[in-house]
């Protein structure tokens, strides 16, 4: 059964640190894995997708990995910013998604 | 190009009672996916259709149940309402039987809060 961790669950750092949010999977039989942005009360916004054959995928000041032999993923915000504030969820998918618990990041000004 | 829409926005019931949700898929999208979201917790798969069959299941008692229509748009219903099903209700379309291989969009979700 595929169990999807993110950590840590609660972030707080200054504004303009760049900073890195994991997500790690226990079986390595996957599609893709994406990264969602969520603000309270709100849907999600989908930020990265990385395919299973590829290694990394970035947008903007975002940057994501994936490295499936080790069941991880990883989000690089680089130069984060108090609109980044949010909760950050990762996604890996078979034929359906299977989503980490998010991690809670306070970008203080 | 039109996104997922989902309503209504909030809704507010008593246990016991039946809900029905709605979600009109993005343009071309032949596949929906509809996910609970607790707070504080991920979303969870509740099940997933395509071209009007059910196409996948999770962990869900059979009082929630759904349905596609020929336009892909699609109906999220719950029976004798819990105070445990009080939660976000997430729909997401995509293209493809296999949902989980194709990107997901996801609609601004239904907010229900069960008294």
């Amino acid at each position: 059964k595929q169990e999807v961790t993110q950590i840590p669950a609660a972030l707080s750092v200054p504004e303009g640190e760049n900073l890195v949010l994991n997500c790690s999977f226990t079986d390595s039989a996957i599609y893709n894995l994406q990264w969602f942005r969520q603000d309270p009360g709100k849907g999600l916004t989908s930020l990265l997708l990385i395919q299973s054959s590829q290694r990394e995928q970035t947008s903007g000041r975002l940057n994501a990995s994936l490295d499936k032999s080790s069941g991880r993923s990883t989000l690089y915000i680089a130069a984060s910013q108090p609109g980044d504030s949010a909760t950050y969820l990762c996604a890996v998918s078979n034929y359906q998604l299977i989503w980490g618990a998010g991690t809670k990041l306070i970008i203080k000004p | 190009e039109t996104g997922v829409t989902q309503s209504p926005t909030h809704l507010i019931k008593t246990r016991g009672q039946q809900v029905t949700l709605r979600c009109s898929s993005q343009s071309g999208h032949n596949t929906v996916s509809w996910y609970q979201q607790a707070l504080g917790q991920g979303p969870q798969f509740i099940f997933q259709y395509y071209r009007e069959e059910e196409n996948g299941r999770g962990n869900f008692p059979p009082r929630f149940s759904g349905l596609q229509f020929p336009n892909y748009s699609s109906e999220l219903n719950v029976n004798a309402l819990e105070l445990d099903d009080s939660a976000l209700y997430l729909c997401a379309s995509s293209l493809g039987r296999l949902a989980g291989s194709y990107e997901q969009y996801f609609g601004p979700g239904t907010r229900l809060t069960v008294t």
